[in-house]
């Protein structure tokens, strides 16, 4: 199997504070794993490519120093919201590729997290 | 930049309708990949179409890759309340990084 786990499912946080979100690849490693943002009624959009012991990739538009990406190990990423805002509140799903598989693109979805700023 | 133009961007129809929904790349697709995904939740794996003119099919639902790699179609034959959901194709961009389509809302009416 290729499972990838998301935590926390949601969250609440007032306007200001920092989240932080994990995603893990549970029965693979992962070399390189993926951050979307999805708004309501909206397809999801990528934000970050994160690769394992080197510095996330950020799409254009994205703040690097708003979404601080880790991917400290070859099973897990985390996404940091930094002085989260309401404008913020979304639904960040991360992905991940397997390590050692050449040429493919499959990549293997998280639940995702449901973010809420008040 | 690659992009995906999914139609219709939403379909109300009758259990028991078949309906067709569309993906066309502006580029030759590398791997097209359809999911399902109700709002709030996670993406459901449905299919991948990497060679062209490629057809597949799970229960009720059948995708195809044109041979130009550039435009899919996703059938569902005999649709029920349970096809219900947003429907996303997703294609790699050459990177590993995938872009996604639209979307399509179906709405199915028992």
């Amino acid at each position: 199997g290729a499972v990838v786990s998301q935590h926390p499912s949601w969250v609440i946080c007032k306007s200001g504070t920092s989240v932080k979100i994990e995603c893990r690849s549970l029965d693979f490693q992962a070399t390189t794993m993926f951050w979307y943002r999805q708004f309501p009624k909206q397809s999801l959009m990528l934000m970050a490519t994160s690769n394992e012991g080197s510095k996330a990739t950020y799409e254009q538009g994205v703040e690097k120093d708003k979404f601080l990406i880790n991917h400290a190990s070859l099973t897990l990423s985390t996404l940091t919201v930094t002085s989260a805002h309401p404008e913020d509140s979304s639904f960040y799903i991360c992905s991940a590729r397997k390590r050692q598989v050449i040429d493919s693109y499959e990549q293997y979805f998280g639940p995702g997290t449901r973010l809420t700023v008040t | 930049s690659q992009e995906l133009e999914q139609s219709p961007q939403s379909l109300i129809v009758q259990e028991g309708k078949n309906l067709t929904i569309n993906c066309t790349s502006s580029k030759t697709l590398y791997g097209l990949y359809w999911y399902k995904q109700k709002y709030g939740e996670g993406l459901i794996f449905l299919m991948m179409l990497q060679k062209g003119g490629e057809e597949k099919s799970h229960e009720k639902i059948t995708a195809k890759l044109d041979e130009k790699k550039q435009q899919s179609s996703l059938h569902i034959t005999a649709s029920q309340p349970s096809h219900a959901g947003i429907y996303l194709c997703g294609a790699d961009s050459g990177t590993y990084k995938y872009i996604f389509g639209t979307g399509t809302r179906l709405k199915v009416l028992a």
